[in-house]
């Protein structure tokens, strides 16, 4: 079942900034992962932060997590052009179960 | 080998059909995943194999079958589908033992006639 909320739905950038996507769920969790989605292939792992993480970074990720807000969000600088996808977070709540979020599609122009 | 390989990539096939998709992983990995994706949703979780025995099935009709024959394959039988079943099903992999990452294969996209 889809637990997590993602905002904004979709994304337009220019090359070059920065984009930030945010996600939101409702029961604990032990870890948040963000994956990437190419139109119409399998999802790519991107970054996991348990939760007694604040804040993870890897390349040009960065990923913060607020348990108390339940919420986290996935910042990507310096963006290209390969970064046009869709964003899913998703919450590990235990027993091999991950929980989507709806996905942010996320595009960036040349 | 960090990949997980799905095959067909593409099937189409009529209602009165039984076909079957494949998934194959060299990682190691002894949780295995197929989940279901419609177009523009988030993946939805089917079923989970765990060490080789069906540890999680998400209420998924009769009509999908899962097969686990050893660590590395998983299998996805079908018969008597529906058009509403048409849908890119996603087979994943990680450790059993540890909260981590899942690997995911590339999709397989399936249309019901």
């Amino acid at each position: 079942s889809q637990q997590g909320e993602e905002d904004p739905q979709a994304l337009s950038i220019q090359e070059g900034e920065n984009a930030t996507m945010n996600c939101s769920y409702k029961t604990s969790i032990n870890n948040l992962q963000w994956y990437r989605q190419n139109s119409g292939r399998g999802l790519v792992h991107l970054i996991l932060i348990r939760s007694n993480e604040r804040e993870k970074h890897s390349g040009r990720l960065r990923v913060t997590l607020d348990t108390s807000k339940k919420s986290s969000s996935l910042l990507i600088t310096a963006s290209r052009a390969a970064d046009t996808a869709s964003y899913f977070c998703a919450t590990d709540g235990g027993d091999y179960k991950l929980s989507f979020g709806a996905g942010t599609t996320v595009t960036v122009r040349a | 080998d960090t990949e997980v390989t799905q095959t067909p990539k593409h099937l189409v096939m009529g209602m009165t059909n039984k076909k079957s998709l494949k998934c194959e992983q060299h990682m190691g990995h002894r949780a295995m995943y197929w989940y279901k994706q419609k177009a523009k949703k988030p993946p939805e979780l089917m079923f989970v194999y765990s060490y080789e025995k069906l540890s999680i099935n998400e209420s998924v009709p009769s009509r999908f079958s899962p097969e686990c024959p050893n660590s590395s394959l998983l299998n996805l039988h079908l018969h008597a589908l529906q058009p509403e079943d048409s849908a890119l099903y996603l087979c994943a992999s990680s450790h059993a033992s540890t909260r981590a990452e899942q690997f995911f294969g590339p999709g397989t996209r399936l249309t019901v006639l």
